[in-house]
């Protein structure tokens, strides 16, 4: 099935640096990644949707200027957090949708600290 | 009224029990339907979708979808440790769009 292979796992980094988190599909073209942002014990909640080649739609409430989200290409999908704050620890997911999947696969998260 | 309504639990059961996990949702535009299973500081898994009205079977798990009452549901038979971990449903409107989430129901499946 559909593969989204999603990079670091875990990352630890001090207040005010920058984060780049990495989702690739591995067997499909992604034409949209969406991604995702989890609290403890909470849902999933969509930060924003990424389509191939085009500019984010970013949620309402979510930082365009913080959260930067590149989609050069099918395969490949960006999030930076950029100047992180302890606010922005969290577990991050991104989920890519092609033609035959829509947003069925989910990457593995990015579990960021920030410190 | 929210999108999509699912009881967070926790629910605990027995090893062996058959367990029943529940979501409505109010737009009737809703056409695909999916369940995915989280385990602890894990992405979702992909474990259901259907797109119909009636039972999906597979393995011991069966979804299964009510558009007229806009009610989906997921049995889980013989229910192991294995299985305990949060459920999400997820429901998509047509076309490439965001999947719309439950709050995710939390199972523990006791030994």
């Amino acid at each position: 099935g559909a593969v989204v292979s999603q990079h670091p796992s875990w990352v630890i980094c001090k207040s005010g640096t920058s984060v780049k988190i990495e989702c690739r599909s591995l067997d499909f073209q992604a034409t949209t990644m969406f991604w995702y942002r989890q609290f403890p014990k909470q849902s999933l909640m969509l930060m924003a949707t990424s389509n191939e080649g085009s500019k984010a739609t970013y949620e309402q409430g979510v930082e365009k200027d913080k959260f930067l989200i590149n989609h050069a290409s099918l395969t490949l999908s960006t999030l930076t957090v950029t100047s992180a704050h302890p606010e922005d620890s969290s577990f991050y997911i991104c989920s890519g949708s092609g033609a035959a999947n829509y947003g069925y696969t989910f990457g593995s998260g990015t579990r960021l600290t920030v410190v | 009224q929210k999108e999509v309504e699912q009881d967070p639990g926790p629910l605990s059961v027995p090893e062996g029990a058959i367990v029943s996990l529940n979501c409505t949702y109010s737009n009737s535009a809703f056409q695909y339907f999916m369940w995915y299973r989280q385990y602890s500081r894990k992405g979702p898994e992909l474990l259901m979708y259907t797109y119909s009205s009636g039972n999906k079977e597979d393995g011991r798990f069966t979804a299964q979808v009510d558009k007229s009452s806009k009610y989906i549901s997921l049995f889980i038979r013989d229910s192991q440790p294995s299985d305990s971990a949060t459920y999400l449903c997820a429901i998509s409107r047509p076309g490439n769009t965001p999947l719309v989430f439950g709050k995710g129901t939390r199972l523990s499946v006791i030994a």
